[in-house]
């Protein structure tokens, strides 16, 4: 069981938004540490989505935002397109750990 | 731009050293204070960070592998290692590398390698 928690699935008509959660806790997200997206196509490695909770690396479409309030975070997707079909992930960092920690990954579906 | 690349046995007999190597082209492993990790990801499964290793040779391990695993880097070479002792099947995965961004209140993964598949079986 991962210790960032998102929901396993998300679903969206092209056009349409969705936003991804991802729940931590005080000892990582509320700690408070920055929370980082990743976008995975299948067969294909991860790519920095969002960094530091809200920045996009360059080349990303400001189609993609994310934000961050106390122990949560969210990942939003607007005007969803064929390719955005993928898994997401959330990562961020413990310090009761010590260690970068994942959340299990939410699997995206373009209807 | 900097590429990163995984390479090694795609096969690793149980209770033997798992052993990958990642180099890094397009950059110096030396420059912008970035940290080196490994992750994997086994079929069908999430991300699972294993460690980070620093120019300097400082490393930070996962707690519940840190028995079993090293890594080192080798500035002349551009390249990281991964030594994984006593595997089992439990370690058959797709072993990523990837340089790792740190600062006070963040550690994130700006470039990922593709990924190489070590599967773990006599």
């Amino acid at each position: 069981q991962s210790v960032l928690t998102q929901p396993p699935s998300v679903s969206g008509a092209p056009g349409r938004r969705v936003t991804i959660s991802c729940t931590g806790s005080s000892s990582n997200i509320g700690a408070p540490y920055d929370v980082h997206w990743y976008q995975q196509v299948p067969g294909t490695a991860p790519k920095l989505l969002i960094y530091r909770n809200s920045n996009r690396p360059s080349g990303v479409p400001d189609r993609f935002s994310g934000s961050k309030s106390g122990t949560s975070a969210s990942l939003a997707i607007t005007g969803l397109q064929a390719d955005d079909d993928g898994y997401y992930y959330c990562q961020s960092y413990d310090n009761s750990l010590g260690s970068a920690i994942f959340g299990g990954g939410t699997k995206l579906t373009v209807l | 731009q900097v590429q990163l690349q995984e390479s090694g046995p795609g096969l690793v007999k149980p209770s033997q050293t798992l052993s990958l190597t990642c180099t890094v082209s397009g950059g110096s492993i030396s420059s912008g204070g970035y940290y080196w990790s490994w992750i994997r990801q086994p079929a069908g499964k999430g991300l699972e960070w294993i460690g980070r290793i620093h120019n300097s040779g400082s490393t930070n391990y996962m707690a519940s592998l840190r028995s079993r695993v090293a890594m080192s880097i080798y500035t002349s070479k551009n390249q990281v290692s991964l030594n994984l002792r006593s595997v089992t099947a439990a370690d058959t995965a797709v072993y990523y590398c990837a340089r790792m961004v740190v600062g006070a209140e963040y550690w994130y993964f700006d470039l990922w390698g593709r990924g190489t598949l070590v599967t773990v079986s006599s």
